[in-house]
């Protein structure tokens, strides 16, 4: 059965350098999340993407964060300059099409640890 | 803005015996949806139950099915004759039919399930 895969699973990073999180949604998938869950807190919405743009962002998505589908299968979150506060497990999540019968799926997450 | 609540950060059920799960969510909105997702430990989120808020009739899947109680904006999930495969972290998320496709979720609560 397809899968969301991200990678990597878990990334260090100093504070101040930029990271890139991977993604590779289901192949026949149109839309595309990414969502993240700071430790003992809520699973928080960040964005998503439609026909390469943005279809919604949330207040967390700053001009700190961009995404971007570089090719056909990658759908890429980056973070600029990371902070302490950045530090999360982040969710990446695709779907066939809008609407309720158009469940999202979710990768196992990029667990992010900023130093 | 939209919120979701789950009361219960941990309910612990005994195998074959049926385990109930509130949830509740805060909207202005009339046309909306309403899912459960499961979170096995170290894997991804999937997708238990759904409901639409415009049908009155309460979903089920199998084992599981939920109360929808509109006017009281409460969700709840029952999961019955419990399994040792149950055991994983619940989360309700609510969602705007609307352009984002955001799901906003709620705390999460863990299931533990004692054979």
């Amino acid at each position: 059965e397809p899968e969301v895969t991200q990678t990597p699973s878990h990334q260090v990073t100093q504070m101040g350098q930029e990271v890139i999180l991977r993604c590779v949604p289901i192949s026949n998938h149109l839309y595309f999340y990414w969502y993240r869950q700071i430790l003992g807190q809520k699973v928080e919405f960040l964005v998503s993407f439609y026909n390469n743009e943005i279809s919604e962002k949330s207040e967390i998505f700053d001009d700190q964060f961009s995404v971007e589908r570089p090719d056909g299968s990658n759908f890429t979150l980056k973070i600029r300059s990371t902070k302490l506060e950045d530090s999360a497990m982040y969710f990446c999540a695709s779907s066939r099409d809008r609407g309720f019968y158009n469940e999202q799926f979710f990768g196992p997450g990029t667990r992010l640890t900023v130093l | 803005a939209q919120t979701v609540t789950q009361s219960q950060p941990e309910m612990s059920v005994q195998e074959a015996e049926t385990v109930t799960l509130s949830c509740t969510y805060d909207t202005s909105e009339s046309d909306y949806y309403l899912f459960w997702y499961k979170q096995p430990p170290s894997r991804q989120m999937i997708l238990v139950i759904r409901q639409e808020a415009y049908k009155q009739q309460n979903a089920t899947e199998n084992r599981f099915s939920v109360n929808f109680q509109k006017a009281a904006k409460s969700f709840s999930l029952k999961i019955s004759d419990s399994q040792l495969g149950d055991a994983a972290m619940y989360f309700c998320a609510y969602e705007v039919n609307a352009a984002g496709n955001k799901l906003t979720f709620g705390g999460g609560t863990r299931v533990l399930v004692k054979p």
